[in-house]
């Protein structure tokens, strides 16, 4: 197992664009989150899957933002209509069903122009 | 609402020394878990520590280890014998119990190691 891959690990879009990020979660783990975080600050919360079901989303996560898991392994997350304010690092993360801490991925930094 | 405070921005210390990253946390729970995650420079963020909180020993990983402060919900984390890959973003989380997902992160501590 190679762990959280994220993909694409850098997209560059003009303000105005749709953007989709994948996540591939570490294998058999139910839980999938999605983090922000912007220069010298911490991972912010957006949201989190367990399986398929979204159980949580932060209010960070406006309506131009919208996150899948389809059939409970990988996610995606959409930007629609991009702001220059998106512009930061989206981390995915996943943990076991059992366990307290999350694993993650490297992150996708998004640059809007 | 849950807090996170690292109130040390930055932070420098010699190799071969020891530093302690400071962390204080809000919450009116009584079960919950706290970590310290390490993110180095254009890399993915790692565990480095984890505390139950209904555990009194501190928790301890070769070099790393905590004081946990219940009372004082304060979470420091101890770097024993500084090493240069030890300089990194230093991410003091927390998570209430298991059946709330959501972990919450304090702003970070950047950490320096002088040679």
């Amino acid at each position: 197992d190679t762990g959280v891959s994220q993909d694409p690990r850098h997209k560059i879009t003009k303000r105005g664009q749709n953007v989709t990020f994948r996540c591939d979660p570490i294998s058999e783990h139910n839980r999938l989150y999605w983090y922000r975080q912007t220069l010298g600050q911490g991972p912010e919360f957006l949201t989190y899957f367990q399986n398929e079901a979204q159980l949580e989303k932060s209010r960070l996560l406006s309506d131009r933002f919208s996150a899948e898991r389809p059939k409970g392994s990988f996610s995606t997350l959409e930007i629609q209509r991009t702001e220059q304010g998106d512009s930061a690092m989206y981390l995915c993360a996943s943990s076991p069903q059992i366990h307290t801490e999350a694993f993650f991925g490297q992150g996708t930094r998004l640059t809007v122009v | 609402a849950q807090t996170v405070t690292q109130s040390q921005p930055e932070m420098s210390v010699q190799e071969a020394e020891t530093v302690t990253l400071s962390c204080t946390y809000d919450t009116s729970e009584s079960d919950y878990y706290l970590f310290w995650y390490k993110q180095p420079p254009s890399r993915q963020m790692i565990l480095v520590i984890r505390q139950e909180a209904y555990k009194q020993q501190n928790a301890t990983e070769n070099r790393f280890s905590v004081n946990f402060q219940k009372a004082a919900k304060s979470f420091s984390l101890k770097i024993s014998d500084s090493q240069l890959g030890d300089a990194a973003m230093y991410f003091c989380a927390y998570r209430r119990g298991l059946l709330d997902d959501k972990i919450i992160f304090g702003k970070g501590t950047r950490l320096h190691i002088l040679p």
